[in-house]
């Protein structure tokens, strides 16, 4: 089975841009989770969506937003981007339901300058 | 805040030995607690995870010791080899959520 795939994979923007993140699960995985990776916070929890229904979101602001599609493709969007948003932003997917089995993609490497 | 505190920052060990990476939390409504090895420019590898209703799990070199009463979980890594020199996560999930320890950098010296 292809793996979580993202696109795209590296990514410079300019502070006050916009950008938006793809990520396809594993086949047959319904759920998405979305996470941010930086040197200084870790690995940190954005959302999550099951059948394009997110039911958890983590603390961050309302300039990241997330959607899921019928195909359990999933999107993330940051508006007016700060240099804070530098970062390694991760996709993980799993079957759904109740279990936490989750599977991470490479990431997208995004960079505001 | 993090939710799970993971200890210690980084270790040395020779080939062969054993690496031992210690987590505790404090959350009792955590159900599922994994752990993930990284390396560099690649995202986090699922290695192995355990249930609260379950004391130890052993998957090849890699065992989870799991302590519910104390709140503790841990990852040993038998006969270390220089392949396993990565950042290993744990984590603990609830509410389809994964929080993650600080993680651990692994040095394995040959």
């Amino acid at each position: 089975k292809a793996g979580v795939t993202q696109t795209p994979r590296y990514l410079i923007k300019t502070r006050g841009q916009q950008v938006t993140l793809s990520c396809s699960p594993i086949s047959g995985h319904r759920s998405v989770s979305w996470y941010q990776q930086t040197p200084g916070q870790g690995l940190q929890f954005l959302f999550e969506y099951f059948s394009e229904t997110q039911r958890n979101k983590g603390n961050f602001p309302g300039r990241f937003s997330g959607r899921q599609f019928s195909n359990s493709r999933s999107e993330m969007n940051v508006s007016t981007l700060e240099l804070g948003d530098s970062a390694l932003y991760l996709c993980a997917s799993s079957l759904g339901s109740l279990t936490y089995e989750q599977y991470f993609g490479p990431g997208t490497r995004l960079t505001v300058t | 805040q993090q939710q799970v505190k993971q200890s210690p920052q980084s270790l040395i060990v020779q080939k062969g030995g054993i690496s031992i990476i210690n987590c505790a939390y404090e959350n009792t409504a955590f159900d599922y607690f994994p752990w993930y090895q990284q390396f560099p420019g690649k995202g986090p590898a699922l290695l192995i995870a355990i249930r609260p209703d379950v004391s130890e799990k052993k998957e090849g070199r890699f065992t989870i010791s799991f302590n519910k009463s104390a709140k503790q979980f841990s990852l040993h890594i038998m006969d270390s080899q220089p392949g396993d020199s990565a950042t290993y996560f744990c984590a603990a999930g609830a509410d389809y959520k994964l929080s993650f320890g600080a993680g651990t950098t692994v040095t394995v010296r040959a």
